[in-house]
């Protein structure tokens, strides 16, 4: 079975812009959750998608959305890039929702957004 | 809050000793606890979580709610468990996220 895949891997913008992360879960997983990591910071959790619908939100502003198309693969934007939004994004999936118990989450390789 | 703190940032110790990685969790109902690995060049990986009461790489953890503690153990370390070592939190209630401690890194040494 093929591994959740983060496009793309790697990512340059300059402060002000706009960039759209791409995350294609495991086959048969319909929950997609996103994550920034920063060495400061550590993992953040910043959304989660079950079935198209929002399910929970971390505490990121609202330059942070997300959204999740039918066949589960889920894109997430940030739009008037900071400095401060240097990171490591990650996206993990798993078969049911967060909520639904214990539940294994399997993690992408990420992707690294640099903004200068 | 849900907040987990894992007070080591590195820890280091030789290849055939034990290894303790510290986790601590701040939460008013019973969470659920896990720790995940990520290896060098790796993804992040689910290691063990504490319903299961099991032992993954030889390595187990206990859950103590008195003092809402869920460490990681190992008897004798080996030079591939040498990670990041992440400890995080899922709440009972609702849909909570999962909450994640800033990680330790481990490194044996031969």
């Amino acid at each position: 079975k093929a591994g959740v895949t983060q496009t793309p891997r790697y990512l340059i913008k300059t402060r002000g812009q706009q960039v759209t992360l791409s995350c294609s879960p495991i086959s048969g997983h319909r929950s997609v959750s996103w994550y920034q990591q920063t060495p400061g910071q550590g993992l953040q959790f910043l959304f989660e998608y079950f079935s198209e619908t929002q399910r929970n939100k971390g505490n990121f502003p609202g330059r942070f959305s997300g959204r999740q198309f039918s066949n589960s693969r889920s894109e997430m934007n940030v739009s008037t890039l900071e400095l401060g939004d240097s990171a490591l994004y990650l996206c993990a999936s798993s078969f049911r929702p967060l909520a639904g118990g214990a539940n294994e989450q399997f993690f992408g390789p990420g992707t690294r957004l640099t903004v200068l | 809050a849900q907040r987990v703190t894992q007070p080591e940032k590195l820890l280091s110790v030789f290849k055939g000793a034990p290894v303790e990685l510290k986790c601590n969790y701040s939460y008013s109902g019973s969470p659920e606890l896990f720790w995940y690995v990520q290896y060098s060049r790796q993804r992040l990986q689910l290691l063990l979580r504490h319903i299961s009461r099991e032992s993954i790489k030889g390595f187990t953890a206990d859950l103590n709610k008195g003092e809402t503690s869920f460490h990681l153990k190992k008897p004798f370390a080996q030079e591939e468990d040498s990670a990041m070592y992440y400890c995080a939190l899922k709440g009972n209630s609702g849909n909570t996220p999962l909450v994640f401690g800033k990680g330790t890194r481990l490194s044996v040494i031969a």
